[in-house]
């Protein structure tokens, strides 16, 4: 399978733990996107990469997160000291440079208890 | 800042009656659209895109959308419901090549027997 992969699945944590997530794009993909959905809403844009720079961030996107994609290939998006507001699902999507469609992974659900 | 309008929370259908899910978007000039769907624990599936040329296009599983730029809609449209439609859907924005999706809140749609 070649498409964009993340894990974990599902992950619960206790209030105040850390968690970190990982998402593998589409080799080829210069573009890495990480949104946030929750439920009943549709997705919401939190922060980008191309290749290893990462290139917008959005207001969404507090101190107690910080993404990586140290090598240009897989990101990791940490959330430190989670909150109970931090339940939701977290997507990546990779793209192309040049083009805009945009594939994205079966998500990482997080439920903070 | 662009937005997207999914005035339609739920819909139900009948199994081989005809579909439409509407979308509006607020930006200043024609955006790049695209309609996504997302099925229970699967990730988002681009259905189809519109960059420019013909307004009306073709997407995958016989799904369409026509670009009304007066009107700043995108419906998406389908002659024929089968019940692997039962799923949500979500029109998204992007103002640049590249650039991050802006999505409306989603359409949830129930297809009856």
């Amino acid at each position: 399978d070649t498409g964009v992969s993340q894990n974990p699945r599902h992950k619960i944590t206790k209030r105040g733990q850390n968690v970190t997530f990982r998402c593998d794009p589409i080799s080829e993909h210069n573009r890495l996107y990480w949104y946030r959905q929750t439920l009943g809403q549709g997705p919401e844009f939190l922060t980008y990469f191309q290749n290893e720079a990462q290139l917008e961030k959005s207001r969404l996107l507090s101190d107690r997160f910080s993404a990586e994609r140290p090598k240009g290939s897989f990101s990791t998006l940490e959330i430190q000291r989670t909150e109970q507001g931090d339940s939701a699902m977290y997507l990546c999507a990779s793209s192309l440079a040049a083009l805009n469609e945009q594939f994205f992974g079966p998500g990482t659900r997080l439920t903070v208890l | 800042a662009q937005s997207v309008t999914q005035p339609d929370i739920h819909i139900t259908v009948s199994e081989g009656a005809s579909l439409e899910l509407r979308c509006n978007y607020s930006y200043g000039a024609t955006p790049y659209l695209f309609w996504y769907v997302q099925s229970p624990g699967q990730g988002l599936q681009l259905l189809l895109k519109y960059f420019s040329g013909d307004t009306l296009v073709q997407g995958i599983k016989g799904f369409e959308a026509e670009f009304k730029r007066s009107q700043s809609s995108f419906n998406l449209r389908k002659p024929s419901v089968h019940w692997s439609d039962a799923a949500e859907y979500f029109c998204a924005v992007v103002k640049a090549a590249g650039n991050k999706l802006t999505f409306g809140g989603g359409t949830r749609v129930l297809v009856k027997p």
